[in-house]
């Protein structure tokens, strides 16, 4: 049981580059959402989604692109990379019941951009 | 604005000692308070979790206090250990499925030995 899988763990771009930050959660969690984490500024949600087919943004969605087209995976999609989304970006999954559930995050995708 | 407020940025505690962090909320459909521990190089993990129709929730050493009235809760660390140096985030979010978490910014904690 992996839990979440994010990959790559490192990456370097180049402005206006893009990419794909991948997560995959064996859990069959319903519930999957990325944040970023900035020194001093916590854990901010950038896209999430109940359920395959169904996306929503979250506080900082700019710059970023979703789609969930199985239970399993989430891929979060840098269209044109920033200096400023220079950032370690985690992705979780919950199950979707009444009441919160605790997040399960992967350990994360160190990401810098030049 | 700032929806879940916490303090301090950092901590210095001695092994042995309480360690105590705070955080501060305005929303009031808040329902599900929640402590994640994370250590470098990993991703957060939940580490203790109260509902505010309780004042307080012991977990072995880590124990939530919870003050509705004033909107604040705090994580107490008994007899904190250098295995519990860690960043501490607090969280908030309505007990609806689904919802999102809303986190604080994070308290860094070293425990001296």
């Amino acid at each position: 049981n992996a839990g979440v899988t994010q990959t790559p763990k490192f990456q370097v771009l180049k402005t206006g580059q893009s990419m794909t930050l991948q997560c995959a959660q064996d859990m069959n969690h319903e519930y999957m959402s990325w944040y970023r984490q900035d020194p001093g500024m916590g854990l901010r949600l950038i896209h999430y989604s109940v359920g395959a087919g169904i996306t929503d943004q979250g506080e900082v969605p700019n710059g970023y692109n979703v789609s969930r087209s199985t239970t399993e995976d989430f891929p979060l999609r840098l269209l044109s990379a920033a200096p400023s989304q220079t950032s370690v970006y985690f992705c979780a999954s919950s199950r979707m019941v009444s009441g919160n559930q605790p997040q399960h995050f992967g350990d994360g995708t160190r990401l810098s951009i030049l | 604005q700032q929806q879940v407020k916490q303090s301090p940025q950092s901590l210095i505690v001695q092994k042995g000692g309480i360690s105590i962090i705070n955080c501060a909320y305005e929303n009031t459909a808040f329902d599900y308070f929640p402590w994640y521990q994370q250590f470098p190089g990993k991703g957060p993990a939940l580490l203790i979790a109260i509902r505010p129709d309780v004042s307080e929730k012991k977990e072995g050493r880590f124990t939530i206090s919870f003050n509705k009235s004033a909107k604040q809760f705090s994580l107490h660390i008994m007899d904190s250990q250098p295995g519990d140096s860690a960043t501490y985030f607090c969280a908030a979010s309505p007990n609806q499925a689904g919802t999102a978490l809303i986190f604080g910014k994070g308290t860094t904690l070293s425990v001296s030995s």
